[in-house]
């Protein structure tokens, strides 16, 4: 079975904080995405990456970076971080796009920036 | 970006009970999934339907793509607590890129 490991279940950050949150994937999955869920608006994307050192902008990558040095390790960050910030974070990862392949998800990171 | 509304937002029923989601949109989708998260764990993967019309069963839950390919049903017969959690619809546009539904968030009670 995949597995996606995200390093945090549960992160309390201050308003201004550089926060890091890591993802790996044991399964050489091309493919990798941070979504946030919040309630009554699904999933929404915020960056993904089709292979190393490579990265596309999300539906709101707005106060996010990201970073892809590894294949199995995709890293969100949050340069500064803000209160709108809080939310459930999952991170997912993804054969390949091109044959209707499932995401795999992590179990996610429940941040509050406070 | 393309929305996929789903509807009902929340469900709550007794075990039992017959119900349907709906996850609907404006937009043509190659291919379909839908997605359960249960509390504390990331979405699974249920079902992918690809053709316009299709019906796949998975034991009692039958899920069907429209004609069209903008919309598509989850039908669960004889719901049990063991369904309980969230339902996520997801579309894959062209570019093989997902957008994810609004969630139908079921509790089914003993």
């Amino acid at each position: 079975d995949v597995k996606v490991t995200q390093s945090s279940r549960y992160l309390v950050k201050r308003t201004g904080e550089k926060v890091f949150l890591e993802c790996v994937q044991d399964m050489d999955h091309e493919n990798m995405f941070w979504y946030r869920q919040d309630p009554g608006l699904g999933l929404r994307l915020i960056y993904f990456s089709y292979d190393v050192k490579m990265k596309e902008k999300g539906d709101i990558p707005e106060g996010y970076s990201v970073s892809r040095e590894k294949k199995e390790r995709f890293s969100l960050i949050l340069e500064s971080a803000s209160t709108n910030q809080t939310s459930m974070y999952l991170c997912a990862s993804r054969r390949t796009g091109f044959d209707n392949s499932p995401l795999h998800f992590g179990n996610g990171t429940r941040l509050t920036v406070t | 970006t393309q929305l996929l509304e789903q509807s009902p937002q929340f469900l709550s029923i007794q075990e039992g009970e017959n119900l349907t989601v709906y996850c609907n949109s404006s937009s043509v989708f190659s291919s379909l999934q839908w997605y359960r998260q249960e509390p504390g764990e990331g979405p699974v993967l249920l079902v992918t339907v690809v053709t316009g019309g299709e019906v796949k069963k998975l034991k009692r839950l039958t899920f069907q793509f429209g004609d069209a390919r903008k919309d598509s049903s989850l039908h669960i017969t004889a719901a049990q607590p063991g369904d309980t959690g969230l339902y996520l619809c997801a579309g894959a546009e062209i570019t093989d890129k997902l957008i994810f539904g609004t969630g139908t968030r079921l509790q089914v009670f003993p």
